[in-house]
């Protein structure tokens, strides 16, 4: 298994523009959880999907982002319009069986916003 | 004073030494518990789990052990190598399957 695959591995945006990061889950997956982390926050829980039905935004800064899952293999994290705060690492997170909470991390997309 | 950041706690240790790399958690909830390793440009990578039914685990050169009482939880890295440098998260969860995860220690690896 590739594990979680995200795109881009790097995004650099102007301040206004929409940007869209994609995660693919590992395969048999039902979790699928966005993070940010930078040096001020550390680690943040953004929004998290089980069975591709979103179950917790409370993660989500403000209006500016949305996150779907359009089905088990793919899921999108837009923000719009971007500004420069947003800049920051973004992960993407599956987990698999019920009685397993671990979390498969991906590689991350860092997003830097001019 | 303002923020400027994460001050990450830091533990040096010599090449073969073992470390011990301490977390505490808020929510006496919980019942799973992980603790991850990210080294610098790349995701958490799961290092090792405990459930709340147990008090110590196991793995290929490391030890969870886990405290409710005080809730604590801590990782032990026996010969400790130059590959274990890293940031190592606690992270807890209840049943909601919502991660939280502690802000970090850099562990470094002097030669």
């Amino acid at each position: 298994d590739a594990g979680v695959i995200q795109s881009p591995r790097h995004e650099v945006t102007e301040m206004g523009q929409e940007v869209t990061l994609r995660c693919k889950p590992i395969s048999g997956h039902n979790s699928l959880f966005w993070y940010r982390q930078t040096m001020m926050r550390g680690l943040e829980l953004l929004i998290y999907f089980n069975n591709n039905v979103p179950i917790d935004d409370s993660g989500m800064p403000e209006d500016r982002f949305s996150a779907k899952m359009p089905n088990a293999s793919f899921s999108t994290l837009k923000i719009q319009p971007s500004e420069p705060r947003d800049s920051a690492v973004y992960f993407c997170a599956s987990g698999g069986e019920v009685l397993n909470n671990e979390q498969f991390f991906g590689p991350g997309t860092r997003l830097t916003v001019l | 004073g303002e923020s400027v950041g994460l001050h990450l706690p830091t533990l040096s240790v010599q090449e073969g030494d073992n470390s011990i790399i301490n977390c505490a958690y808020s929510n006496s909830a919980s019942d799973y518990f992980i603790w991850y390793k990210q080294e610098s440009g790349k995701g958490p990578q799961f290092i090792i789990d405990i459930r709340s039914n147990m008090d110590k685990r196991q793995g290929q050169r490391v030890t969870v052990l886990l405290n409710k009482t005080v809730k604590h939880l801590s990782l032990q890295i026996a010969a400790t190598q130059p590959g274990d440098s890293a940031v190592y998260f606690c992270a807890d969860t209840g049943s909601a399957r919502q991660l939280t995860f502690g802000s970090g220690t850099q562990l470094t690896v002097l030669p």
